[in-house]
Protein backbone atom coordinates (compact mmCIF):
# COMPACT_ATOMS: atom_id res chain seq x y z
CA UNK A 1 0.00 0.00 0.00
CA UNK A 2 0.78 3.57 -0.55
CA UNK A 3 1.26 5.74 1.84
CA UNK A 4 3.85 7.61 4.76
CA UNK A 5 5.76 5.87 7.23
CA UNK A 6 6.68 8.51 10.09
CA UNK A 7 9.06 6.73 13.24
CA UNK A 8 9.65 6.02 16.13
CA UNK A 9 5.96 6.28 16.97
CA UNK A 10 6.84 7.61 20.60
CA UNK A 11 10.51 9.78 21.18
CA UNK A 12 12.11 10.67 24.71
CA UNK A 13 14.86 13.37 24.14
CA UNK A 14 17.42 14.15 26.89
CA UNK A 15 18.35 17.43 27.75
CA UNK A 16 21.32 19.00 25.28
CA UNK A 17 20.56 15.95 23.10
CA UNK A 18 19.52 15.97 18.44
CA UNK A 19 17.26 13.79 17.70
CA UNK A 20 15.51 12.88 14.04
CA UNK A 21 12.41 11.85 13.05
CA UNK A 22 12.03 9.64 10.04
CA UNK A 23 9.69 10.51 7.00
CA UNK A 24 9.15 8.04 4.39
CA UNK A 25 7.07 7.79 1.25
CA UNK A 26 6.38 5.77 -1.61
CA UNK A 27 3.18 7.91 -3.06
CA UNK A 28 5.99 9.74 -5.56
CA UNK A 29 5.54 12.58 -4.39
CA UNK A 30 7.12 15.57 -4.85
CA UNK A 31 6.90 17.99 -1.49
CA UNK A 32 7.11 16.80 2.02
CA UNK A 33 5.84 18.62 4.83
CA UNK A 34 6.60 18.74 9.01
CA UNK A 35 4.35 19.82 10.74
CA UNK A 36 4.21 20.52 14.88
CA UNK A 37 0.83 19.99 16.67
CA UNK A 38 0.34 21.08 20.01
CA UNK A 39 -3.08 20.62 22.22
CA UNK A 40 -5.77 23.01 21.29
CA UNK A 41 -3.85 24.45 17.98
CA UNK A 42 -3.59 24.15 14.38
CA UNK A 43 -0.77 22.75 12.71
CA UNK A 44 2.28 24.56 12.35
CA UNK A 45 4.49 24.80 9.38
CA UNK A 46 8.07 23.63 10.68
CA UNK A 47 9.92 22.98 7.35
CA UNK A 48 8.77 22.25 3.70
CA UNK A 49 10.58 20.66 0.69
CA UNK A 50 9.32 21.14 -3.36
CA UNK A 51 11.92 18.88 -4.37
CA UNK A 52 15.14 16.95 -3.75
CA UNK A 53 17.81 19.27 -2.24
CA UNK A 54 15.78 21.99 -1.88
CA UNK A 55 13.53 22.93 1.26
CA UNK A 56 12.24 26.14 2.92
CA UNK A 57 11.69 27.34 6.23
CA UNK A 58 8.23 27.47 7.60
CA UNK A 59 6.41 29.44 10.54
CA UNK A 60 8.62 27.84 13.31
CA UNK A 61 11.60 26.54 11.87
CA UNK A 62 13.94 27.92 14.78
CA UNK A 63 15.51 24.60 16.78
CA UNK A 64 14.80 22.84 14.07
CA UNK A 65 16.86 21.27 10.46
CA UNK A 66 15.59 19.27 7.58
CA UNK A 67 17.71 17.45 4.71
CA UNK A 68 15.60 16.26 1.48
CA UNK A 69 18.84 13.89 -0.09
CA UNK A 70 15.86 11.68 -1.85
CA UNK A 71 12.37 11.99 -3.03
CA UNK A 72 11.05 9.61 -0.57
CA UNK A 73 12.82 10.74 2.56
CA UNK A 74 12.63 14.01 4.53
CA UNK A 75 13.86 13.32 8.02
CA UNK A 76 13.75 16.51 10.69
CA UNK A 77 15.93 17.04 13.38
CA UNK A 78 14.98 18.31 17.20
CA UNK A 79 18.11 20.24 17.74
CA UNK A 80 18.84 21.78 21.80
CA UNK A 81 18.29 24.92 20.63
CA UNK A 82 14.35 23.55 20.53
CA UNK A 83 13.50 24.92 24.63
CA UNK A 84 10.15 23.44 23.86
CA UNK A 85 10.07 20.32 21.99
CA UNK A 86 7.13 18.11 23.51
CA UNK A 87 5.08 17.84 20.97
CA UNK A 88 2.84 15.52 17.96
CA UNK A 89 5.08 15.92 14.78
CA UNK A 90 3.37 15.08 11.87
CA UNK A 91 4.91 14.16 8.07
CA UNK A 92 3.14 14.99 5.22
CA UNK A 93 3.56 15.08 1.34
CA UNK A 94 1.46 16.81 -1.65
CA UNK A 95 1.64 15.96 -5.52
CA UNK A 96 2.21 18.09 -7.49
CA UNK A 97 2.50 22.18 -7.55
CA UNK A 98 -1.07 22.72 -7.48
CA UNK A 99 -4.37 22.79 -5.28
CA UNK A 100 -4.11 18.64 -4.03
CA UNK A 101 -4.64 17.50 -0.37
CA UNK A 102 -1.62 16.46 1.98
CA UNK A 103 -1.41 13.11 2.62
CA UNK A 104 -0.40 12.99 6.20
CA UNK A 105 2.02 10.04 8.60
CA UNK A 106 0.49 8.80 11.76
CA UNK A 107 2.79 11.28 13.55
CA UNK A 108 5.58 10.94 16.31
CA UNK A 109 4.95 11.98 19.43
CA UNK A 110 8.22 13.81 21.23
CA UNK A 111 9.02 13.82 25.15
CA UNK A 112 11.28 15.18 27.03
CA UNK A 113 12.97 12.98 29.68
CA UNK B 1 -3.25 7.96 23.68
CA UNK B 2 -2.72 12.23 22.15
CA UNK B 3 -3.83 15.38 23.50
CA UNK B 4 -5.01 16.24 20.39
CA UNK B 5 -8.47 17.58 21.00
CA UNK B 6 -8.27 19.39 24.46
CA UNK B 7 -9.38 22.55 24.77
CA UNK B 8 -11.06 22.14 21.49
CA UNK B 9 -14.90 23.41 20.74
CA UNK B 10 -17.06 19.89 20.87
CA UNK B 11 -20.15 18.89 19.39
CA UNK B 12 -22.06 15.99 21.12
CA UNK B 13 -24.65 14.77 18.78
CA UNK B 14 -26.83 11.46 18.65
CA UNK B 15 -25.64 8.47 17.00
CA UNK B 16 -28.18 8.70 13.58
CA UNK B 17 -28.59 12.25 13.56
CA UNK B 18 -26.73 14.62 11.41
CA UNK B 19 -23.39 16.60 12.29
CA UNK B 20 -22.39 19.84 10.82
CA UNK B 21 -18.69 20.95 12.12
CA UNK B 22 -17.86 24.74 10.70
CA UNK B 23 -14.62 26.43 10.13
CA UNK B 24 -13.85 30.19 9.22
CA UNK B 25 -11.76 31.42 6.83
CA UNK B 26 -10.23 34.88 6.77
CA UNK B 27 -7.95 35.19 3.56
CA UNK B 28 -9.81 36.25 0.22
CA UNK B 29 -6.47 34.86 -1.72
CA UNK B 30 -7.82 31.00 -0.11
CA UNK B 31 -9.20 28.85 -3.28
CA UNK B 32 -8.64 25.78 -2.14
CA UNK B 33 -10.51 24.17 1.10
CA UNK B 34 -9.79 20.54 2.76
CA UNK B 35 -11.44 18.87 5.34
CA UNK B 36 -9.61 16.37 7.95
CA UNK B 37 -10.16 13.90 10.41
CA UNK B 38 -8.09 13.30 13.21
CA UNK B 39 -8.37 10.16 15.73
CA UNK B 40 -6.27 10.48 18.93
CA UNK B 41 -3.26 9.27 18.17
CA UNK B 42 -3.23 8.52 14.35
CA UNK B 43 -2.40 11.72 11.85
CA UNK B 44 -5.36 13.69 9.26
CA UNK B 45 -6.84 11.52 7.10
CA UNK B 46 -8.59 13.65 3.88
CA UNK B 47 -11.93 13.43 4.04
CA UNK B 48 -13.57 15.84 1.29
CA UNK B 49 -11.80 19.03 -0.92
CA UNK B 50 -13.28 21.88 -2.45
CA UNK B 51 -12.25 24.31 -5.08
CA UNK B 52 -13.61 28.03 -5.10
CA UNK B 53 -15.50 27.70 -8.12
CA UNK B 54 -17.66 25.53 -6.68
CA UNK B 55 -20.95 25.92 -3.53
CA UNK B 56 -21.02 22.53 -2.82
CA UNK B 57 -19.54 19.13 -3.29
CA UNK B 58 -20.93 16.04 -1.65
CA UNK B 59 -19.12 12.49 -0.99
CA UNK B 60 -20.18 9.30 0.54
CA UNK B 61 -22.45 10.75 3.85
CA UNK B 62 -20.07 13.93 3.89
CA UNK B 63 -20.94 17.36 2.13
CA UNK B 64 -19.23 20.26 2.65
CA UNK B 65 -20.78 23.95 1.62
CA UNK B 66 -18.68 26.86 1.01
CA UNK B 67 -20.01 30.24 1.42
CA UNK B 68 -17.39 32.78 0.14
CA UNK B 69 -19.42 35.90 0.66
CA UNK B 70 -18.75 35.51 4.51
CA UNK B 71 -15.93 33.43 4.47
CA UNK B 72 -17.28 30.12 5.93
CA UNK B 73 -16.74 26.18 5.15
CA UNK B 74 -18.77 23.41 6.67
CA UNK B 75 -18.60 19.73 6.89
CA UNK B 76 -21.88 17.94 7.11
CA UNK B 77 -22.05 14.14 8.19
CA UNK B 78 -25.17 12.31 7.60
CA UNK B 79 -26.25 9.38 9.36
CA UNK B 80 -23.41 9.94 12.05
CA UNK B 81 -21.52 6.49 13.45
CA UNK B 82 -19.31 5.92 16.40
CA UNK B 83 -16.67 5.50 14.05
CA UNK B 84 -17.45 9.37 13.45
CA UNK B 85 -15.94 10.44 16.82
CA UNK B 86 -12.65 12.69 16.17
CA UNK B 87 -11.28 15.78 15.73
CA UNK B 88 -12.37 17.75 12.42
CA UNK B 89 -10.52 20.75 10.61
CA UNK B 90 -10.32 22.21 8.14
CA UNK B 91 -7.69 23.43 5.78
CA UNK B 92 -6.68 26.51 3.14
CA UNK B 93 -4.74 26.66 0.21
CA UNK B 94 -3.85 30.20 -1.59
CA UNK B 95 -3.69 30.60 -4.80
CA UNK B 96 -0.10 32.30 -4.92
CA UNK B 97 1.39 29.54 -2.62
CA UNK B 98 0.34 26.11 -3.34
CA UNK B 99 2.49 24.96 -0.88
CA UNK B 100 1.37 26.71 2.07
CA UNK B 101 -1.87 25.46 3.84
CA UNK B 102 -3.53 27.19 7.08
CA UNK B 103 -5.05 24.57 9.83
CA UNK B 104 -7.57 25.87 11.83
CA UNK B 105 -7.89 24.46 15.24
CA UNK B 106 -10.40 21.74 14.83
CA UNK B 107 -13.68 21.23 16.11
CA UNK B 108 -13.96 17.56 18.51
CA UNK B 109 -17.24 15.30 17.52
CA UNK B 110 -18.41 12.68 20.18
CA UNK B 111 -20.77 10.50 19.00
CA UNK B 112 -23.53 9.28 21.80
CA UNK B 113 -24.90 5.66 20.79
Amino acid sequence: DGGITQSPKYLFRKEGQNVTLSCEQNLNHDAMYWYRQDPGQGLRLIYYSQIVNDFQKGDIAEGYSVSREKKESFPLTVTSAQKNPTAFYLCASKKGNSNQPQHFGDGTRLSIL
Amino acid sequence: GESVGLHLPTLSVQEGDNSIINCAYSNSASDYFIWYKQESGKGPQFIIDIRSNMDKRQGQRVTVLLNKTVKHLSLQIAATQPGDSAVYFCAENRWDNFNKFYFGSGTKLNVKP
